[in-house]
């Protein structure tokens, strides 16, 4: 299995432009995770789905951030616009009924 | 509401020496602890989970970690450093096994002097 895929890996943009990540779960995992990683801050989940439906975005900062899961195996986190203060590690992760959480290798953003 | 507290931001430890790195949770039910490490530039890996069975589990790599609920802790221990060992440990918490999202410490750096 390729465990779970994030891309780009590495973005550099700049302020007020829109940016996309991209996750591709497990296959037959259920539920998929958003997690932002700073130095201030930790690391904090954002938002999670389950069947592709939001659960809870209660961790989404601001209206600047969207997610969404289309189908099972695709899901986006979108910024718009982008700000400095979002630079950070994305981290996507995916689960089964078990619970346990598999994590993809990250996104490293630099807002300019 | 559920959190973990790891206690020491940076542990210094030789290489051939035991391992501590000390976390307290709080949580409303009875909860999931996980341990997860992160060596630089990478993503995050599980070392463990507790969940409910034997206070005592163990991870890859040698480590354990043990749940003791009198004192709400969940300390990850080894009882002999490796040079690989350097990295990031997180303590996490959840409060349905990981199935609703994952609170995280602030992490604990634990450094292997040669």
């Amino acid at each position: 299995d390729a465990g779970v895929i994030q891309s780009p890996r590495h973005e550099v943009t700049e302020m007020g432009q829109e940016v996309t990540l991209r996750c591709k779960p497990i296959s037959g995992h259920n539920s998929l995770f958003w997690y932002r990683q700073t130095m201030m801050r930790g690391l904090e989940l954002l938002i999670y789905f389950n069947n592709n439906v939001p659960i809870d975005d209660s961790g989404m900062p601001e209206d600047r951030f969207s997610a969404k899961m289309p189908n099972a195996s695709f899901s986006t986190l979108k910024i718009q616009p982008s700000e400095p203060r979002d630079s950070a590690v994305y981290f996507c992760a995916s689960s089964s009924t078990t619970g346990r959480q598999y994590f993809g290798p990250g996104t490293r953003l630099l807002v300019l | 509401a559920q959190s973990v507290t790891q206690l020491d931001s940076h542990v210094s430890v030789s290489e051939g020496t035991p391992v501590l790195l000390r976390c307290n949770y709080s949580s409303s039910y009875s909860p999931s602890l996980f341990w997860y490490v992160q060596h630089p530039n990478k993503g995050l890996q599980l070392l463990l989970k507790y969940t409910s069975a034997a206070t005592l589990v163990k991870g890859i790599n040698g480590f354990e970690a043990e749940f003791k609920k009198s004192e709400t802790s969940f300390h990850l221990t080894k009882p002999s450093a490796h040079m690989s060992d350097a990295a990031e440990y997180f303590c996490v918490v959840s409060d349905r096994g990981g199935a609703d999202g994952l609170t995280f410490g602030k992490g604990t750096h634990l450094i292997i002097q040669p």
